[in-house]
């Protein structure tokens, strides 16, 4: 049973395009997240979000959006695809500040 | 604004040794301290949770310890096998800022055998 489960694993599309990444978490957690890794494997926090409440990296270009439809599901989608988008994406899910488990990761090349 | 570092970035050590890697942070003020490990390609697992009224934590060969008050984290693997190599990476939990983990560039290290 995979506790965070994210879809695709790989994705390839050209730049200009919408995207989405679904993550899933079966682990009961109240608290889902998305990470950056970039190409120097430097993680770095996008999004969280708890019982509806949303506190975003300031960092983080506007074109991109979590959404989720209930507490096991927070997906990920991208406007405008642009080159520098490229890299590992990664949900995340804990329950409070308790150990926080990831799921495998999602490889984006934008072309 | 919480800043995470390890060191040292690569360490390559023949196998059966005993090794310590670093990681330090900038505000002390954290909640907790998670130390995971990445290997090639694949997601992050989880090695050990230090909670912040904690000292020290173990499983198995690995000893993880925090002194809070330093902004430190040691992660301790005895008798190293190759089978241990990997990136390894720890992540603080700042008091506020949404439970949001901050991390470390990673420590990669590579068992010979």
């Amino acid at each position: 049973d995979t506790a965070v489960s994210q879809t695709p694993k790989y994705l390839v599309t050209q730049m200009g395009n919408d995207k989405s990444i679904k993550c899933e978490q079966n682990l009961g957690h109240d608290t889902m997240y998305w990470y950056k890794q970039d190409s120097k494997k430097f993680l770095k926090i996008m999004f969280s979000y708890n019982n509806k409440e949303l506190i975003i990296n300031e960092t983080v270009p506007n074109r991109f959006s979590p959404k989720s439809p209930d507490k096991a599901h927070l997906n990920l989608h991208i406007n405008s695809l642009e080159l520098g988008d490229s890299a590992v994406y990664f949900c995340a899910s804990n329950l409070g500040q308790s150990e926080a488990f990831f799921g495998q990761g999602t490889r984006l090349t934008v072309v | 604004k919480q800043e995470v570092t390890q060191i040292p970035a690569a360490l390559s050590v023949p196998e059966g040794e005993n090794l310590v890697l670093n990681c330090s942070f900038t505000d002390s003020a954290i909640y907790n301290l998670q130390w995971f490990r990445q290997d090639p390609g694949k997601g992050l697992t989880s090695l050990l949770l230090i909670q912040s009224s904690q000292r020290e934590q173990t499983s198995g060969r690995l000893n993880a310890s925090l002194d809070k008050s330093s902004g430190r984290s040691t992660l301790y693997i005895a008798a190293s096998q190759p089978g241990d190599s990997a990136t390894y990476l720890c992540a603080v939990y700042p008091n506020n800022a949404g439970n949001m983990l901050t991390f470390g560039g990673g420590t990669r290290l590579m068992v010979k055998p």
